[in-house]
Protein backbone atom coordinates (compact mmCIF):
# COMPACT_ATOMS: atom_id res chain seq x y z
CA UNK A 1 0.00 0.00 0.00
CA UNK A 2 1.22 3.33 -1.55
CA UNK A 3 1.07 5.84 1.45
CA UNK A 4 2.58 9.04 -0.75
CA UNK A 5 2.23 9.45 -4.14
CA UNK A 6 4.12 11.14 -5.76
CA UNK A 7 4.68 12.90 -9.59
CA UNK A 8 6.04 12.70 -12.68
CA UNK A 9 8.03 10.53 -12.60
CA UNK A 10 10.71 11.83 -14.49
CA UNK A 11 11.12 15.80 -15.49
CA UNK A 12 13.24 17.54 -17.55
CA UNK A 13 13.75 21.55 -17.54
CA UNK A 14 15.65 24.06 -18.96
CA UNK A 15 17.96 25.97 -17.25
CA UNK A 16 16.47 28.68 -15.57
CA UNK A 17 13.04 27.24 -15.80
CA UNK A 18 11.05 26.12 -12.42
CA UNK A 19 10.62 22.45 -11.48
CA UNK A 20 7.35 21.48 -9.89
CA UNK A 21 7.19 18.10 -7.80
CA UNK A 22 3.72 16.67 -6.49
CA UNK A 23 2.96 14.58 -3.57
CA UNK A 24 -0.30 13.17 -2.30
CA UNK A 25 -0.62 11.45 0.96
CA UNK A 26 -3.66 9.28 2.75
CA UNK A 27 -2.57 8.80 6.51
CA UNK A 28 -4.03 12.14 8.06
CA UNK A 29 -1.51 11.23 11.17
CA UNK A 30 1.10 12.36 9.19
CA UNK A 31 2.57 15.20 10.67
CA UNK A 32 6.07 15.77 9.23
CA UNK A 33 7.21 16.43 5.16
CA UNK A 34 10.17 15.79 3.60
CA UNK A 35 12.14 16.15 0.53
CA UNK A 36 15.21 14.30 -0.23
CA UNK A 37 17.37 14.82 -2.90
CA UNK A 38 19.93 12.06 -3.92
CA UNK A 39 22.62 11.57 -6.66
CA UNK A 40 23.95 8.86 -8.24
CA UNK A 41 25.72 6.37 -6.47
CA UNK A 42 25.03 8.13 -3.24
CA UNK A 43 22.25 8.31 -0.49
CA UNK A 44 19.84 10.74 0.21
CA UNK A 45 20.06 13.66 1.46
CA UNK A 46 17.18 16.25 3.39
CA UNK A 47 16.93 19.28 1.20
CA UNK A 48 13.73 21.01 3.01
CA UNK A 49 10.83 19.81 5.42
CA UNK A 50 7.53 21.31 6.20
CA UNK A 51 5.32 20.70 9.04
CA UNK A 52 1.55 20.73 8.46
CA UNK A 53 0.83 24.28 10.69
CA UNK A 54 2.60 26.24 7.94
CA UNK A 55 1.71 26.42 4.11
CA UNK A 56 4.89 27.57 2.73
CA UNK A 57 8.58 27.03 3.39
CA UNK A 58 11.13 28.38 1.60
CA UNK A 59 15.35 27.73 1.82
CA UNK A 60 16.89 29.65 -0.90
CA UNK A 61 15.61 28.57 -4.26
CA UNK A 62 13.36 25.53 -2.80
CA UNK A 63 9.76 26.16 -1.78
CA UNK A 64 7.39 23.55 0.34
CA UNK A 65 4.16 24.39 -0.60
CA UNK A 66 1.73 22.18 1.75
CA UNK A 67 -2.23 21.68 1.68
CA UNK A 68 -3.44 20.26 4.54
CA UNK A 69 -7.28 20.18 3.08
CA UNK A 70 -6.34 18.48 0.10
CA UNK A 71 -3.57 16.31 1.87
CA UNK A 72 -1.23 17.47 -0.75
CA UNK A 73 2.38 18.92 -0.97
CA UNK A 74 4.64 20.76 -3.52
CA UNK A 75 8.17 20.58 -4.12
CA UNK A 76 9.59 23.91 -6.21
CA UNK A 77 12.81 24.66 -7.52
CA UNK A 78 13.26 28.21 -8.71
CA UNK A 79 15.91 29.13 -11.26
CA UNK A 80 16.81 25.95 -11.84
CA UNK A 81 20.33 24.37 -12.93
CA UNK A 82 21.47 21.58 -14.33
CA UNK A 83 23.67 20.96 -11.12
CA UNK A 84 20.13 20.43 -9.32
CA UNK A 85 19.93 17.25 -11.87
CA UNK A 86 18.95 14.58 -9.36
CA UNK A 87 15.81 12.34 -8.05
CA UNK A 88 13.83 14.04 -5.71
CA UNK A 89 11.82 12.20 -3.04
CA UNK A 90 9.25 13.09 -0.74
CA UNK A 91 8.57 11.66 2.77
CA UNK A 92 5.88 11.40 5.40
CA UNK A 93 6.04 10.12 8.86
CA UNK A 94 3.57 10.47 11.91
CA UNK A 95 3.59 10.24 15.74
CA UNK A 96 5.73 7.13 16.83
CA UNK A 97 9.05 6.63 18.72
CA UNK A 98 10.64 5.84 15.52
CA UNK A 99 9.64 8.63 13.30
CA UNK A 100 9.62 6.00 10.33
CA UNK A 101 9.66 7.61 7.14
CA UNK A 102 6.81 6.66 4.00
CA UNK A 103 8.74 7.55 0.54
CA UNK A 104 7.21 9.04 -2.55
CA UNK A 105 8.57 6.42 -5.36
CA UNK A 106 10.90 9.37 -7.19
CA UNK A 107 11.42 11.91 -9.74
CA UNK A 108 14.10 11.72 -11.93
CA UNK A 109 14.98 15.48 -12.22
CA UNK A 110 17.35 16.53 -15.54
CA UNK A 111 17.65 19.84 -16.06
CA UNK A 112 18.98 21.15 -19.41
CA UNK A 113 22.09 23.48 -19.82
CA UNK B 1 27.34 10.99 4.79
CA UNK B 2 27.14 11.99 8.44
CA UNK B 3 29.15 9.50 9.90
CA UNK B 4 27.80 6.36 8.33
CA UNK B 5 29.33 3.89 7.00
CA UNK B 6 28.21 1.03 5.35
CA UNK B 7 29.95 -2.58 4.14
CA UNK B 8 30.99 -4.17 1.78
CA UNK B 9 29.22 -1.29 -0.78
CA UNK B 10 29.11 -3.91 -3.06
CA UNK B 11 28.45 -7.79 -3.30
CA UNK B 12 27.61 -10.47 -5.50
CA UNK B 13 26.31 -13.72 -4.18
CA UNK B 14 24.21 -16.91 -5.25
CA UNK B 15 20.45 -17.43 -4.57
CA UNK B 16 20.16 -19.27 -1.20
CA UNK B 17 22.94 -17.88 0.58
CA UNK B 18 22.75 -16.12 4.02
CA UNK B 19 24.66 -12.26 3.97
CA UNK B 20 25.24 -9.93 6.32
CA UNK B 21 24.85 -6.12 5.46
CA UNK B 22 26.76 -3.81 8.38
CA UNK B 23 25.80 -0.10 9.12
CA UNK B 24 28.15 1.52 11.44
CA UNK B 25 27.70 5.30 13.02
CA UNK B 26 29.91 7.31 14.96
CA UNK B 27 27.18 10.14 16.02
CA UNK B 28 25.93 8.54 18.81
CA UNK B 29 21.99 8.67 17.34
CA UNK B 30 19.60 6.38 19.42
CA UNK B 31 17.93 5.66 16.01
CA UNK B 32 18.84 3.35 12.98
CA UNK B 33 17.00 2.19 9.47
CA UNK B 34 17.52 -0.30 7.01
CA UNK B 35 15.78 0.65 3.93
CA UNK B 36 15.57 -0.83 0.67
CA UNK B 37 15.50 1.44 -2.78
CA UNK B 38 14.01 -0.06 -5.86
CA UNK B 39 13.17 1.52 -9.33
CA UNK B 40 9.47 2.69 -9.28
CA UNK B 41 9.22 2.45 -5.32
CA UNK B 42 11.24 4.66 -3.78
CA UNK B 43 12.97 3.79 -0.78
CA UNK B 44 11.33 1.11 1.73
CA UNK B 45 11.45 0.33 5.28
CA UNK B 46 12.99 -2.98 6.47
CA UNK B 47 13.65 -2.94 10.06
CA UNK B 48 14.57 -0.36 12.61
CA UNK B 49 15.62 -0.20 15.87
CA UNK B 50 15.48 2.01 18.62
CA UNK B 51 17.88 1.40 20.86
CA UNK B 52 20.48 -1.36 21.89
CA UNK B 53 18.71 -4.87 21.47
CA UNK B 54 15.36 -3.28 20.26
CA UNK B 55 14.11 -3.49 16.81
CA UNK B 56 11.01 -4.06 14.89
CA UNK B 57 10.12 -4.48 11.45
CA UNK B 58 8.83 -2.16 8.71
CA UNK B 59 6.75 -2.41 5.83
CA UNK B 60 9.20 -5.19 3.96
CA UNK B 61 10.47 -7.13 6.43
CA UNK B 62 10.01 -10.51 5.06
CA UNK B 63 13.32 -12.51 4.20
CA UNK B 64 15.44 -10.00 6.30
CA UNK B 65 16.29 -10.07 10.18
CA UNK B 66 18.57 -7.14 12.16
CA UNK B 67 20.17 -7.27 15.27
CA UNK B 68 21.95 -4.25 17.15
CA UNK B 69 24.37 -5.38 20.30
CA UNK B 70 26.22 -1.73 20.16
CA UNK B 71 24.69 1.70 19.81
CA UNK B 72 27.16 2.26 16.75
CA UNK B 73 25.99 -0.78 14.64
CA UNK B 74 23.26 -2.12 12.96
CA UNK B 75 23.18 -5.61 11.53
CA UNK B 76 20.98 -6.98 7.98
CA UNK B 77 20.65 -10.37 7.27
CA UNK B 78 19.05 -12.25 4.15
CA UNK B 79 19.42 -15.45 5.91
CA UNK B 80 19.22 -17.11 2.03
CA UNK B 81 19.23 -14.61 0.17
CA UNK B 82 16.77 -14.53 -3.20
CA UNK B 83 16.82 -12.80 -6.38
CA UNK B 84 14.37 -10.94 -5.98
CA UNK B 85 16.57 -9.45 -2.85
CA UNK B 86 18.99 -7.62 -5.36
CA UNK B 87 18.41 -4.26 -4.39
CA UNK B 88 20.17 -0.81 -2.98
CA UNK B 89 20.20 -0.86 0.54
CA UNK B 90 20.58 1.93 2.51
CA UNK B 91 21.22 2.86 6.48
CA UNK B 92 20.19 5.73 8.22
CA UNK B 93 20.23 7.05 10.94
CA UNK B 94 18.38 9.66 13.20
CA UNK B 95 18.32 11.43 17.34
CA UNK B 96 14.63 10.93 17.10
CA UNK B 97 13.73 14.26 18.43
CA UNK B 98 15.20 16.20 15.00
CA UNK B 99 13.03 13.87 12.64
CA UNK B 100 15.86 14.00 10.30
CA UNK B 101 17.20 11.01 8.79
CA UNK B 102 20.78 10.94 7.78
CA UNK B 103 21.59 8.09 4.91
CA UNK B 104 25.01 6.26 4.18
CA UNK B 105 26.28 5.65 1.09
CA UNK B 106 24.30 2.58 0.37
CA UNK B 107 25.34 -1.12 -0.63
CA UNK B 108 24.44 -2.44 -3.67
CA UNK B 109 23.66 -6.14 -3.64
CA UNK B 110 23.29 -8.68 -6.52
CA UNK B 111 21.77 -12.08 -6.20
CA UNK B 112 22.23 -14.70 -9.08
Amino acid sequence: QQQVKQSPQSLIVQKGGISIINCAYENTAFDYFPWYQQFPGKGPALLIAIRPDVSEKKEGRFTISFNKSAKQFSLHIMDSQPGDSATYFCAASGTGSARQLTFGSGTQLTVLP
Amino acid sequence: DAGITQSPRHKVTETGTPVTLRCHQTENHRYMYWYRQDPGHGLRLIHYSYGVKDTDKGEVSDGYSVSRSKTEDFLLTLESATSSQTSVYFCAISDGAAETQYFGPGTRLLVL
